[in-house]
């Protein structure tokens, strides 16, 4: 069984600039979660999807990041302007049970804001 | 104060130590997750535990509900182990994990 995949894996842009990010998930997962993880620390929950539909985007600044899943499959997370603070890794999960079992995790896409 | 605090923050070991990794929470939690993440930001779910004890290989996970804490135990650790190991809680009626800072493995040949 495929894995959850990401890309692209690494990105260097200049503050200011946009960035977009992909992620598909693991075949009839039907939760999808964005996590930002900055050097150091634990991941942080930025967005969480039920198929199409978000549960949570609580924690998502949303003045300059958004996230879609139109289909409730693959989904897209886009920053725009990007800030220096927004160098992390982000991390795509899946999970077919609502979030009450294992997540699967994808690798990660590193971003650098210069 | 965190939700998850994790203990030590970093742990170098010898090829063959026993080596555990604490942590602690301070909500009510339907279950715990251990994590591993290796260079490069890959994360591999080791175990979810909501009572008792885990084991999987050299890996055994515990969990005390009443004092909210977990414990990861690596038996005859290995330098492949290195590795940052995460705690992560789901708590109450929430369908999100809460993740704590993470404890940074190195084991020495």
């Amino acid at each position: 069984e495929a894995g959850v995949a990401q890309s692209p894996r690494y990105k260097i842009i200049e503050k200011r600039q946009s960035v977009a990010f992909w992620c598909n998930p693991i075949s009839g997962h039907a939760t999808l979660y964005w996590y930002q993880q900055i050097l150091g620390q634990g991941p942080k929950l930025l967005i969480q999807f039920q198929n199409n539909g978000v549960v949570d985007d609580s924690q998502l600044p949303k003045d300059r990041f958004s996230a879609e899943r139109l289909k409730g499959v693959d989904s897209t997370l886009k920053i725009q302007p990007a800030k220096l603070e927004d160098s992390a890794v982000y991390l795509c999960a899946s999970s077919d049970s609502g979030g009450a079992g294992e997540q699967f995790f994808g690798p990660g896409t590193r971003l650098t804001v210069l | 104060k965190n939700e998850v605090e994790q203990s030590p923050q970093n742990l170098t070991a010898q090829e063959g130590e026993f080596i555990t990794i604490n942590c602690s929470y301070s909500v009510g939690i339907s279950a715990l997750h251990w994590l591993q993440q290796h260079p490069g930001g890959g994360i591999v779910s080791l175990f979810m535990l909501s009572s008792g004890k885990k084991k999987h290989g050299r890996l055994i996970a515990t969990i005390n509900i009443q004092e909210k804490h977990s414990s990861l135990h690596i038996t005859a650790s290995h330098p492949r182990d290195s590795a940052v190991y995460i705690c992560a809680i789901l708590s109450g009626s929430a369908r999100q994990l809460t993740f704590g800072s993470g404890t940074q493995l190195t084991v020495l040949p």
